[in-house]
């Protein structure tokens, strides 16, 4: 178990540019969460996933953003047509299956990626 | 969304026990109370949770208040690697998602 991993951990890119990022959740965990996390600011939720099925979605998710878990493994969250106000670390968690976070289990989370939009 | 309040910043001396305090004066009965902490450039930690009972674990023990309207952390012996920003959450089930919705936080200092 190497915990969950995000790829990649940086990425600087030009305003108006397409990223992608990939994050490896811990193996058998059917949950997976993407949140953002600004200077100074604590992690905002994004979206989540329970296996494949991507359940909820943040308003902070605009039609440019994109979240996918295909095969309820691995998870990607891609950002079309970036703007400096996307710049932020990206982070992804997961938890295990028959439970959630409501139910009182522990999350855990990468390391994230952080995105500079030049 | 059920919210809490924490201090901003708090400091405490190495070897020392500090008490880290929430308010969450909303919290539902089926709401329950995380703490994570984020270490610099890292993702946050699990610390500890509970929902009725006091809760100790290897890392941490959890008062909770009799109305359930308050909460504190508490880190027995503190030492310099446990200065971060200690996030104090309440679990919630919104619009079906369930998902921990983090607030600002209180920095933690450790002075040697």
């Amino acid at each position: 178990d190497t915990g969950v991993s995000q790829d990649p951990r940086h990425k600087i890119t030009k305003r108006g540019q397409n990223v992608t990022f990939r994050c490896d959740p811990i193996s058998e965990h059917n949950r997976l969460y993407w949140y953002r996390q600004t200077l100074g600011q604590g992690p905002e939720f994004l979206t989540y996933f329970q296996n494949e099925a991507q359940l909820e979605k943040s308003r902070l998710l605009s039609d440019r953003f994109s979240a996918e878990r295909p095969k309820g493994s691995f998870s990607t969250l891609e950002i079309q047509r970036t703007e400096q106000g996307d710049s932020a670390m990206y982070l992804c968690a997961s938890s295990p299956w028959g439970s959630g976070i409501s139910y009182g289990t522990e999350a855990f989370f990468g390391q994230g990626t952080r995105l500079t939009v030049v | 969304d059920a919210k809490t309040t924490q201090p901003n910043s708090m400091e405490s001396n190495e070897e020392e026990p500090v008490h880290l305090p929430c308010n969450h004066s909303t919290i539902s009965g089926t709401d329950y109370i995380h703490w994570y902490r984020q270490l610099p450039s890292q993702g946050p930690e699990y610390v500890i949770h509970g929902l009725t009972s006091n809760v100790n674990n290897r890392m941490a023990s959890l008062a909770i208040a009799e109305d359930r309207k308050s909460s504190t952390l508490i880190l027995h012996r503190a030492t310099l690697r446990d200065a971060a920003v200690y996030y104090c959450i309440l679990s919630a089930l919104i619009q079906g998602a369930q998902k921990l919705v983090f607030g600002q936080g209180t920095r933690l200092t450790i002075n040697p």
